[in-house]
């Protein structure tokens, strides 16, 4: 199956940097996304890896190391509106073809004066 | 406003009805995706049209059912009601299958079963 864990919750200073985790174990890898969800909202589309590295995204920075199953959303110069539930995404291939798309439980952060 | 919309915003039925829910997705998006977002659960995936065709089942039960006409717009189908559907339903819409493409999210139905 896919199992996929980020932590519940975090608190952070507004100005600083957060670094969001998430592991996953899961067959057929074929991607990982970030998505931002504020309360009663829909969530938006933050990052997409699919490649071993580091995207950039204005103060949002998102990593990728498929062979260690990890992930990480880095926020900069944190403001008070990204206090907010960020879920990690895992895309993997089923057998015999498509694509499925397998949520965490999203890590909310609080952003604090 | 992502340019996916989603009616009704508001749904309250009781146990044992049935319910549509519909989504017209972005200009241009061919894929419609559907997930259910419970508190005890998170956000599930539940099923993946493009252009008209299936692509990919989550952990859509036997009850739900849903289609994408040829105007691209989608309806879900929830049937024989229970209190454990209540929940958030989102639509998302891309461009393209599943890729790397960004997935706009709609505003969402909340379904209340009584």
């Amino acid at each position: 199956g896919q199992n996929i864990d980020q932590p519940t919750e975090m608190t952070a200073t507004e100005g600083a940097i957060v670094q969001i985790n998430c592991t996953y174990q899961t067959s057929g890898f074929n991607g990982l996304f970030w998505y931002q969800q504020h309360a009663g909202e829909a969530p938006t589309f933050l990052s997409y890896n699919v490649l071993d590295g580091l995207e950039e995204k204005g103060r949002f920075s998102s990593f990728l190391s498929r062979s260690k199953g990890y992930s990480y959303l880095l926020l900069k110069e944190l403001q008070m509106k990204d206090s907010a539930s960020y879920l990690c995404a895992v895309r993997w291939r089923k057998t015999g073809g498509g694509n499925k798309l397998t949520f965490g439980t999203g890590t909310q952060l609080k952003v604090e004066l | 406003d992502s340019g996916v919309t989603q009616t009704p915003k508001h749904l309250i039925t009781a146990t044992g009805q049935r319910v549509t829910l519909r989504c017209s997705p972005r200009s241009g998006d061919l894929s419609v995706y559907w997930y259910q977002q419970s508190l005890d659960q998170g956000l599930q995936f539940l099923i993946h049209y493009y252009n008209g065709e299936e692509r990919a089942k989550g952990n859509i039960l036997e009850r739900f059912s849903a289609q994408q006409f040829p105007d691209l717009h989608s309806e879900l189908n929830l049937s024989s009601l229970e209190l454990g559907d209540s929940a958030l339903y989102f639509c998302a819409s891309s461009v393209g299958d599943f890729t790397g493409d960004e997935q706009f999210f709609g505003p969402g139905t909340r379904l209340t079963v009584l």
